[in-house]
């Protein structure tokens, strides 16, 4: 079966700090990669998509970027964190090659920014 | 006009309710339309999965879709305790890579 992995669960950075989140997935080959942004009592925002190694697709232009370097790894990064990257950042894959099958989800990193 | 409206509530009902959770939408092209549950401090999980119109029923859970009047519905029966959780609508476009989510209805189940 297939399963995603995140980490760290939970940090905390001050302003100005640099950022990487990763995420790997397990069991499936060439998945479709997605991260997302969870702010507090709102829905999930779309940040970046993969469907391919080195292919990613940018939803929201902001202060994050994100990189595939691996078929089943999935890095969000940042060079400077601002207050407003505070939140809830989750990563989902899907089944490649049918853009329209479910995404499922890890259990997301809680970030804080001071 | 959000994409997709969900009332966030919170909603409370005794155990053994029927619970009705409901999403509208605005744009007709939505083909693929999903159900998460989320626990605190954790990931959304698939609950249900359905394509265009019609019901899906899935042990506990039904799930409906009219597109004629752009509204879907999640009715969980026998409520349990562990079903307290926030619940997400989600849609896409067909061969759209992104799932436009609603805010979430967060939902307790009181013993």
């Amino acid at each position: 079966s297939q399963t995603i992995h995140q980490w760290p669960a939970t940090l905390v950075q001050p302003v100005g700090s640099p950022l990487s989140l990763e995420c790997t997935v397990e069991g499936t080959s060439n998945p479709n990669l997605y991260w997302y942004r969870q702010a507090a009592g709102r829905g999930l925002q779309l940040l970046f998509y993969s469907v391919g190694i080195g292919q990613i697709s940018s939803e929201v232009p902001q202060n994050l970027s994100a990189s595939r370097p691996q078929d089943r790894q999935f890095i969000l990064s940042s060079k400077k964190l601002l207050l407003s990257d505070s939140g809830f950042y989750l990563c989902a894959w899907s089944v490649w090659g049918n853009s329209n099958q479910p995404q499922h989800f890890g259990d997301g990193t809680r970030l804080s920014i001071l | 006009q959000k994409e997709v409206e969900q009332d966030p509530g919170p909603l409370s009902v005794p155990e053994g309710a029927i619970v009705s959770l409901n999403c509208t939408y605005s744009n007709s092209a939505f083909q693929y339309f999903m159900w998460y549950r989320q626990y605190s401090r954790k990931g959304p999980e698939l609950l249900m999965y359905t394509y265009s119109s019609g019901n899906k029923e899935d042990g506990r859970f039904t799930a409906q879709v009219d597109k004629s009047s752009k509204y879907i519905s999640l009715f969980i029966r026998d409520s349990q305790p562990s079903d307290s959780a926030t619940y997400l609508c989600a849609m896409m476009v067909q061969g759209a890579q992104k799932l436009v989510f609603g805010q979430g209805t967060r939902l307790t189940i009181n013993p």
